[in-house]
């Protein structure tokens, strides 16, 4: 079936660091893949999202591409902050399937000064 | 705009016991949805609505009921709550219900634990 595997948290980076999430997915077709996250005590929201193949999302200084070739979504940031403190969810629908999203089992970043 | 609004914030229950969590949009989204998060696990999809009075099942939707009698409401209904069903829940919405690249807006999530 279709999955997203993401890498295991939690991450603990000095701000200013440079942060990469790891993303791969299976899927029959061609997903449209995605990045939500979500703030302590709050509901997710969309970070970014690319639709096909070799587009760049980006979105607050993050960035991810979507890699057909190594079925992958990276994220990405070059200097992070404390308020970017947060769990990432990583997840993909496929075309025909409507908003049904298939999530990863999220990532939590911590963030230190 | 209040977006995905969900009530309630917390609920405590025995096993046994049945309850509605509701969820509202008003952004005149015709595709709603409920997810549960446990830890580990992601988000998996219980229930899922593409307009008034049509709805249908999703990933995990044993032991739970949905109805969808206006486009703003969602209601989610345990009906004999088990301590399985401890988790989070958080209802989303998006415009098209035919498309795969909607951006979903989620509420703020309502934590339950069964006893």
């Amino acid at each position: 079936g279709d999955s997203v595997t993401q890498m295991e948290g939690p991450v603990t980076l000095s701000e200013e660091a440079f942060l990469t999430i790891n993303c791969t997915y299976t899927a029959t077709g061609y997903p449209s893949l995605f990045w939500y996250v979500q703030y302590p005590g709050e509901g997710l929201q969309l970070l970014l999202k690319a639709t096909k193949a070799d587009d760049k999302g980006s979105n607050k200084g993050f960035e991810a591409t979507y890699r057909k070739e190594t079925t992958s979504f990276h994220l990405e940031k070059g200097s992070v902050q404390v308020s970017d403190s947060a769990v990432y969810f990583c997840a993909l629908t496929l075309p025909g399937g409507g908003n049904k999203l298939t999530f990863g089992t999220g990532t939590q970043l911590k963030v230190e000064l | 705009n209040a977006g995905v609004t969900q009530t309630p914030k917390f609920q405590v229950l025995k096993t046994g016991q049945s309850m509605t969590l509701q969820c509202a949009q008003d952004m005149n989204h015709e595709y709603m949805s409920w997810y549960r998060q446990d830890p580990g696990m992601g988000l998996r999809l219980i229930h899922y609505s593409v307009g008034a009075g049509i709805t249908d099942q999703g990933e995990v939707p044993n032991g739970y009921n949905v109805s969808r009698s206006t486009t703003e409401d969602f209601p989610l209904r345990l009906l004999s709550a088990a301590p399985s069903q401890t988790s989070v829940y958080f209802c989303a919405s998006s415009q098209r219900p035919e498309s795969s690249t909607d951006t979903q807006y989620f509420g703020p999530g309502t934590r339950l634990t069964v006893l």
